[in-house]
């Protein structure tokens, strides 16, 4: 199969904590995770990816993990602001390797002030 | 960044007539995809499109569904007939490269089927 699963579908936090969401993929092929941050009304935006060679991955304040074995992969957002406030798709590429991307069914992330 | 545009940003049709949507993809990618969103739903795969022809194509992209890309101008995803079900979002995205590579998303085309 193909079907990403992502929690929480909701998450509210206060600002300055952690948020973390996490997702499980059934394609053990699959390698390649991108995240992408969706604000209403304009196109997904990648923020973070990891590749299967790697176990985790950080940009600035965004932390991807990834477990091939276990087939499940995570984004941490550490010390989030108002402005992390969004929609957030985590995907998985196919085994195929041709670009065709899953994603799983999105996360609304709120922080609160 | 990058960019990839779209047009038109809305379409109003009413259901039977014909459809197309345009994309004009990131100037020197060379990969190019359809994905369909439902309001508050997750993306999903239509369709993609590589050297003037359909790679792979997800159980979405039904038989009234069709790209291409003639001339290198507009990548364009044409629905005909059109059916209620087809109201959503669809947004564009282009690549450098197959598999791992970052896929950038336009901005998306709201269909509205009657």
């Amino acid at each position: 199969g193909e079907q990403v699963e992502q929690l929480p579908s909701i998450l509210r936090v206060q600002e300055g904590s952690s948020a973390s969401i996490n997702c499980s993929y059934e394609d053990s092929a699959s390698n390649y995770f991108p995240w992408y941050k969706q604000e209403p009304g304009e196109n997904p935006k990648l923020i973070i990816d990891i590749r299967s060679n790697m176990e985790r991955k950080q940009i600035q304040e965004l932390i991807v993990l990834l477990d091939k074995k276990a087939k499940r992969f995570s984004l941490h957002i550490t010390d989030t602001q108002p402005g992390d406030s969004a929609m957030y798709f985590c995907a998985a590429s196919t085994g195929a390797n041709t670009g065709k991307l899953t994603f799983g069914h999105g996360t609304i992330l709120r922080v609160h002030p | 960044g990058p960019k990839v545009l779209q047009i038109p940003s809305h379409q109003i049709i009413d259901m039977g007539q014909m459809v197309t949507l345009n994309c004009d993809p990131v100037s020197n990618h060379l990969y190019f995809y359809w994905y369909k969103q439902i309001l508050g739903q997750q993306m999903e795969f239509l369709v993609n499109f590589y050297n003037g022809k359909v790679m792979e194509k997800s159980k979405l992209f039904k038989d009234q569904f069709s790209v291409e890309r003639p001339d290198g101008s507009y990548f364009t995803l044409k629905i005909q007939p059109t059916a209620l079900e087809d109201s959503a979002v669809y947004f564009c995205a282009s690549s450098m490269d197959w598999g791992e590579d970052e896929q950038y998303f336009g901005p998306g085309t709201r269909l509205t089927v009657l």
